[in-house]
């Protein structure tokens, strides 16, 4: 069975930058792309970006100056990185499996940016 | 980028009844690429609903979508108990997606 877990800080400064890591088990990383997708509290779903085995990436344009996202092939993980928070970039993040549509979601950790 | 409207924001229904969901794009999407997903509060997303009208593994068939280019629907043809939920569509174009804001299916 494929599952999915999100780990990292749940705290971030404003100006710093958030950094998650997604690991992948019961599957290997290295015959999907994968995503990151954010939801802020009691809103809707916005699709940050997704990244193929081989590096090959395709970011949110509305956040593609500030995110980062890379693979792990050794450890089967993918990471995000996203700088120059803000309170705005306060949500629970979800990393799933899937470029077009996404059919194996983690369940998602919160991140507050807060001084 | 296509911008995908839902409505209604909120139904209310009861259990057995038939929900009819709506999603309407902002420019033709193919059908290939839309889906649909059902989120419980505390929970991540679940997949139903891919390529318009394929239903996701083990989703149960009163679970149907149609629909194609700006239009398309999600029906629950008798909503069960755990059938209350939110429910949102997705779109892929141009190596970009989007997700609609969302519909409530509450309890009447």
């Amino acid at each position: 069975q494929v599952q999915l877990q999100e780990s990292g800080p749940g705290l971030v400064k404003p100006s710093e930058t958030l950094s998650l890591t997604c690991t992948v088990s019961g599957d290997s990383i290295s015959t999907y792309y994968w995503s990151w997708i954010r939801q802020p509290p009691g809103k809707g779903l916005e699709w940050i970006g997704c990244i193929h085995y081989s590096g090959s990436t395709n970011y949110n344009p509305s956040l593609q100056s500030r995110v980062t996202i890379s693979v792990d092939t050794s450890n089967n993980q993918f990471s995000l990185k996203l700088s120059s928070v803000t309170a705005a970039d306060t949500a629970v993040y979800f990393c799933a499996r899937g470029w077009v549509y996404f059919t194996y979601w983690g369940q998602g950790a919160l991140v507050t940016v807060s001084s | 980028e296509i911008v995908l409207t839902q409505s209604p924001g909120t139904l209310s229904l009861s259990p057995g009844e038939r929900a009819t969901l709506s999603c309407r794009a902002s420019q033709s999407v193919s059908s290939s690429y839309l889906a649909w997903y059902q989120q419980k509060p505390g929970q991540a997303p679940r997949l139903l609903i891919y390529g318009a009208s394929s239903r996701a593994t083990g989703i149960p068939d009163r679970f149907s979508g149609s629909g194609s280019g700006t239009d398309f629907t999600l029906t629950i043809s008798r909503l069960e108990p755990e059938d209350f939920a939110v429910y949102y569509c997705q779109q892929y174009s141009s190596s970009q997606r989007t997700f609609g804001q969302g519909t409530k299916v509450e309890i009447k």
